[in-house]
């Protein structure tokens, strides 16, 4: 069955650096979306990705898809406290009816 | 609006013991999910429904029942609860295909 695998599944980080997961798809996807969990809560949209090659920013949170659509990557510009959580990436099962995740990255950040 | 709910917050069962999980949303979403969060495992799709009185199995539907005798309610059971099924469970609701989950507050549950 179709697969979606992300690295690293954790970093510690000192405020200030930079942070980066992949996400890696076994199928073609028609998009991907991304979700950040912060410790105790539930996942929150943050994004999604539809076009090949696509790059998104939000803040210091930049978002690409890659040319071929079966991966995608989040880096975060210049960590803060606010940032720690686990994010995940998904993708859409092949009838497009349910999102597969990944297992996910947990971020750390020390001040 | 509430969005999606998840009753109970919390619950312990004994091996073999059996409970339904209840989730609702009142946004007339036509998708709706069970997934589980184990640590290192992400989140695992068990069941989902595209509609009123559909159901269709996802990653790790064994052990599990789903419902959705209504469109805003999504039933998941534990007929035979086993230690394995310790976890956290998330519903989750869809608008329509390619937009954004709405998640509940989850549910955790311990079977001993």
């Amino acid at each position: 069955g179709q697969q979606v695998m992300q690295i690293p599944q954790y970093q510690h980080v000192q405020e200030g650096e930079d942070f980066t997961t992949y996400c890696n798809s076994s199928t073609t996807l028609s998009n991907i979306q991304w979700y950040k969990q912060r410790p105790g809560g539930h996942p929150v949209f943050l994004i999604q990705l539809v076009k090949s090659g696509e790059v998104k920013k939000q803040k210091r949170l930049t978002f690409q898809f890659g040319e071929a659509k079966k991966n995608s990557s989040l880096h975060i510009t210049a960590t803060q406290t606010t940032d720690v959580g686990t994010y995940f990436c998904a993708g859409a099962n092949q009838a497009g009816t349910a999102l597969i995740f990944g297992k996910g990255t947990t971020l750390s950040v020390s001040s | 609006n509430a969005g999606v709910t998840q009753t109970p917050k919390f619950r312990v069962l004994k091996t073999g013991q059996s409970m339904t999980l209840l989730c609702a949303q009142d946004m007339n979403h036509e998708y709706m999910y069970w997934y589980r969060q184990d640590p290192g495992m992400g989140l695992r799709l068990i069941h989902y429904s595209v509609g009123e009185g559909t159901t269709a199995k996802g990653e790790v539907p064994d052990g599990y029942n789903v419902s959705r005798l209504k469109k805003q309610n999504f039933l998941l059971g534990l007929e035979s609860a086993a230690p394995s099924q310790t976890s956290v469970y998330f519903c989750a609701s869809l608008d329509r295909v390619n937009s954004p989950l709405h998640f509940g507050n989850g549910t955790r549950l311990t079977v001993t």
